[in-house]
């Protein structure tokens, strides 16, 4: 089974829908969630910290359920500035190092 | 001014060849990691430094050698350079090693191996 898995897409909606990504991890020990957000031939950046009571920053809500080893990311309201690959991140464990998927790619279209 | 920034941002060479990819942050972060991501997109660390001591190495060849003469930088050797080494080579730095710390990446290092 993938430390990470991620349904790679792409993810093309209109600009103004309701986006959901999902991913599962494989270690349970993980303790740290993130998403990272990486536009084309960019290097990545943090969106959203995962926390275990799920939260909100703006227009992006995370959630994390880790009965199932699952992390969620819904995206509100699209904007063509949110095309890029999300990137989910789960720290991996005792291993002390972050385990990057291979990321979902949104194409909001106008 | 830019946080994290690495040098050069293209490397084109030839297998068999040399070559060094340097890194400098200046967050203040005790912190510094190299990152590889292949053709598909996939990011793997190879390395992590910690107030300059080694703390994560990968199984990555030995080839691949990294160096942090300071806090600040973190650079990456590579020798006799194959085929398979072409990737994109990110350098990140934390505030310190603890996970929840948000990575800063820099713009990448686009090696091309022919």
């Amino acid at each position: 089974r993938k430390e990470v898995e991620q349904d790679p897409g792409p993810f093309n909606v209109p600009e103004g829908a309701t986006v959901a990504f999902n991913c599962t991890y494989s270690n349970s020990a993980s303790q740290s969630f993130f998403w990272y957000r990486q536009d084309c031939r960019k290097e990545p950046k943090l969106l959203m910290s995962v926390y275990s009571s799920g939260n909100e920053d703006g227009r992006f809500t995370a959630q994390l359920n880790r009965a199932s080893q699952y992390i969620s990311l819904l995206i509100r309201d699209s904007k063509l500035s949110d095309s890029a690959t999300y990137l989910c991140v789960p720290d991996g464990g005792a291993t002390n190092k972050l385990i990057f998927g291979t990321g979902t790619l949104l194409a909001v279209q106008p | 001014d830019t946080a994290v920034s690495q040098t050069p941002k293209y490397l084109v060479t030839q297998m068999g060849n040399d070559k060094s990819i340097k890194c400098e942050q200046n967050l203040g972060h005790d912190t510094m990691y190299w990152y590889k991501q292949d053709s598909k997109k996939f990011l793997k660390i190879m390395f992590s430094y910690n107030n300059k001591e080694l703390i994560i190495n990968e199984t990555v060849p030995n080839r691949f050698s990294p160096k942090s003469p300071d806090k600040a930088h973190l650079n990456l050797h590579i020798n006799s350079l194959e085929l398979g080494d072409s990737a994109v080579y990110f350098c990140a730095s934390s505030q310190g090693a603890v996970l929840s710390y948000e990575q800063y990446f820099g713009p990448g290092t686009r090696l091309t191996v022919t």
